[in-house]
């Protein structure tokens, strides 16, 4: 799978949007970008996941380029409840072996 | 509500005790996984099973053994072959093993007496 980077930490006002940067440069055809969150001593929630196009649902936006070597996942209103850390991960769309794996994260922290 | 009961949420292991963590879903999912993380670490996949009676080990399987018995259960023992068992243990379900689409418990925390 292909390895992704992601900045160490972030901040963002409250009611202001989070851009989350993901760069994923070794992408290959087949793999989708997967974004999860996790807030502190809980279990990783899934966000949302894309190809090609953007993508949105009711939690976040995926926005990933052209040449798909790197996305942002936006959260379009902050607010506290979504301070965690975020996860992107790259993998095929059948996983062999379900394995997820999860890197460093970025740690978003929604101030007041 | 549909989703993944993990239990105990804190749990204390004394030297060379086994212990079980629970996993249940009601989602009806064939596939669960069971994952390991550290502090300030990314998760560890453990062991994961595809369907019923089948299981197979992840990348640190050692020291850990699992059971499948009915599709809504996923039992982890931590026995006393695990020399480092403190931890966030996770537990986490899929429709299928191929799906990257993973729903997770709220963890098992782990300390050693």
């Amino acid at each position: 799978d292909a390895k992704t980077t992601q900045p160490p930490s972030m901040d963002c006002a409250e009611g202001r949007a989070a851009n989350l940067p993901c760069n994923h440069s070794t992408i290959s055809g087949n793999e989708y970008v997967y974004w999860y969150r996790q807030i502190h001593s809980q279990g990783p929630q899934y966000i949302i996941h894309g190809l090609k196009n953007n993508e949105t649902n009711e939690m976040a936006s995926l926005i990933i380029t052209e040449d798909r070597k790197s996305s942002t996942l936006i959260l379009p209103h902050a607010t506290l409840r979504d301070t965690a850390v975020y996860y992107c991960i790259v993998s095929p769309y059948y996983n062999q072996g379900g394995k997820l794996i999860f890197g460093q994260g970025t740690e978003l922290s929604v101030k007041p | 509500d549909g989703g993944i009961t993990q239990s105990p949420k804190y749990l204390f292991r004394k030297e060379g005790q086994n212990v079980t963590l629970s996993c249940e879903q009601n989602l009806n999912h064939d596939a669960m996984y069971w994952y390991r993380q550290d502090p300030g670490q990314g998760l560890r996949l453990i062991y994961y099973s595809q369907i019923v009676n089948d299981f197979q080990k992840g990348d640190i399987a050692e020291g850990y053994s699992v059971s499948r018995e009915k599709k809504e259960s996923f039992p982890l023992t931590v026995t006393s072959a695990q020399k480092n068992p403190t931890a966030f243990y996770l537990c986490a379900s899929s429709i299928t093993l191929l799906e990257n689409i993973q729903y997770f418990g709220a963890g098992t925390r782990l300390s050693v007496l």
